[in-house]
């Protein structure tokens, strides 16, 4: 069974631009959440997605957005990038949200704000 | 709320030594527990798991207890290996909360040979 996958893995882009990232959960999982890790904050909740709606949020801007789609698969959205935007954004994908789960992590897109 | 907090780190050891990294939560409800391992470059791995009280998750030698009374989930490994060097995180997730997971910040560990 393939793992989490996330597209693409590394982005370099200037301030000012917005930037897409794509995640695709393990076949099956309906749930994914997404993270945004920093080495001065750890990890931080941007959001969490199951069935299409947005279930949980974070204490982020409102430049930062998501959605999900029928198959599951996710996207996120930053527009007008910031120098501080620059981190390791990180996709989880768990069964659902009743049973006790595990989230399984994908590895990652690196994002530089240049 | 529910909220997740372990020992600052950098943590640094050399091999075959005792590890513990403490963690300790608060939840309203009757969470689970979680330690990921997360290698340098790489996303986060699931390291092991407790989903009730007095359950003793294990995993390739590291163990930890989930014990209600001190609300804690120590991790533990009685020799550790340069291959440990990573960063390792606490987190929870409470069914009450949608099972929603909630991270520690997450100590790094360095093994010297």
């Amino acid at each position: 069974k393939a793992g989490v996958t996330q597209t693409p893995r590394y982005l370099i882009k200037t301030r000012g631009q917005q930037v897409t990232l794509s995640c695709s959960p393990i076949s099956g999982h309906r749930s994914v959440s997404w993270y945004q890790q920093t080495p001065g904050q750890g990890l931080q909740f941007l959001f969490e997605y199951f069935s299409e709606t947005q279930r949980n949020k974070g204490n982020f801007p409102g430049r930062f957005s998501g959605r999900q789609f029928s198959n599951s698969r996710s996207e996120m959205n930053v527009s007008t990038l910031e120098l501080g935007d620059s981190a390791l954004y990180l996709c989880a994908s768990s069964l659902d949200i009743w049973s006790k789960n595990i989230q399984y992590f994908g590895a990652g897109t690196r994002l530089s704000v240049l | 709320g529910n909220s997740v907090t372990q020992m600052e780190g950098p943590v640094t050891l050399s091999e075959e030594a005792f590890l513990t990294i403490n963690c300790t939560y608060t939840a309203t409800g009757y969470p689970s527990l979680f330690w990921y391992v997360q290698y340098p470059g790489e996303g986060l791995q699931l390291l092991l798991k407790a989903t009730k009280a007095d359950d003793k998750g294990s995993n390739k030698g590291f163990e930890a207890t989930y014990r209600k009374e001190t609300t804690s989930f120590h991790l533990e490994k009685g020799s550790v290996q340069v291959s440990d060097s990573a960063v390792y995180f606490c987190a929870l997730s409470d069914r009450d909360t949608g099972n929603q997971f909630y991270f520690g910040t997450g100590t790094s560990l360095t093994v010297i040979p």
